[in-house]
């Protein structure tokens, strides 16, 4: 049983240029949810996709948005990429809820890097 | 936007002492998870906690949802250097709007 898988797993930009990171979610998940943490400070979340339609948004710009396909796999897209970008950014599966509890199975991380 | 306090930032323990971290809401909580990150590593999800003054263990480790729901606590009895990593809250309030604590990073000092 595959978990959650995510690519690329390093990626080196340009300020200005756009970006996509993809993640698999684990067998039979059917959310995913994104995040951004910075070099020792704790997650952050930037949305969640859950019947391919964004259904919760941290506080992060437009330049961030993303998709999420028929198999439930997602993408993040950034576009005009800043310094402050630089980050981890993870992606998380889980089971919709409904507003009930649920936990979050993690990818390794996609590390992004702006120069 | 609506934030849980986790303190304390850092904790230094000698191997065999015990670790405490707790996370802090001003507002009622419908859930609580907590998650550890090994370093270079990413969250793994340990517990979740839904009911009104819940307590669970695993092993050595405890951890609690207050009666109000508005707090919680991860509590390690003789830590062991596989303990270390950053332990993080993680929480759904009553908006169904999802929040993390900043973490609570556990030092086994040699």
């Amino acid at each position: 049983d595959a978990g959650v898988t995510q690519s690329p797993t390093h990626l080196i930009k340009t300020r200005g240029q756009q970006v996509t990171l993809r993640c698999s979610p684990k067998s039979g998940h059917d959310t995913v949810s994104w995040y951004q943490q910075a070099l020792g400070q704790g997650p952050q979340f930037i949305f969640q996709y859950y019947e391919e339609e964004e259904r919760q948004r941290g506080n992060f710009p437009d330049r961030f948005s993303g998709h999420q396909f028929p198999n439930y796999s997602s993408e993040l897209n950034v576009n005009a990429l800043l310094l402050g970008d630089s980050a981890l950014y993870l992606c998380a599966s889980s089971l919709k809820g409904g507003g009930r509890a649920y936990e979050q199975y993690f990818g390794p991380g996609t590390r992004l890097t702006v120069t | 936007g609506q934030q849980v306090m986790q303190i304390p930032q850092y904790q230094h323990v000698q191997e065999g002492e015990d670790f405490t971290t707790y996370c802090n809401s001003s507002t009622t909580l419908s859930n609580i998870q907590w998650y550890k990150q090994r370093p270079g590593g990413h969250p793994v999800f340990l517990i979740q906690l839904v009911k009104s003054g819940e307590v669970k263990k695993q092993k050595r480790l405890t951890f609690q949802f207050g009666e109000a729901k508005k707090n919680s606590s991860l509590h390690i009895t003789a830590t062991q250097t596989t303990d270390v990593g950053t332990y993080f809250c993680h929480a759904m309030d009553s908006n169904y709007q999802l929040i993390w604590g900043a973490g609570t990073k556990l030092i086994i000092k040699p």
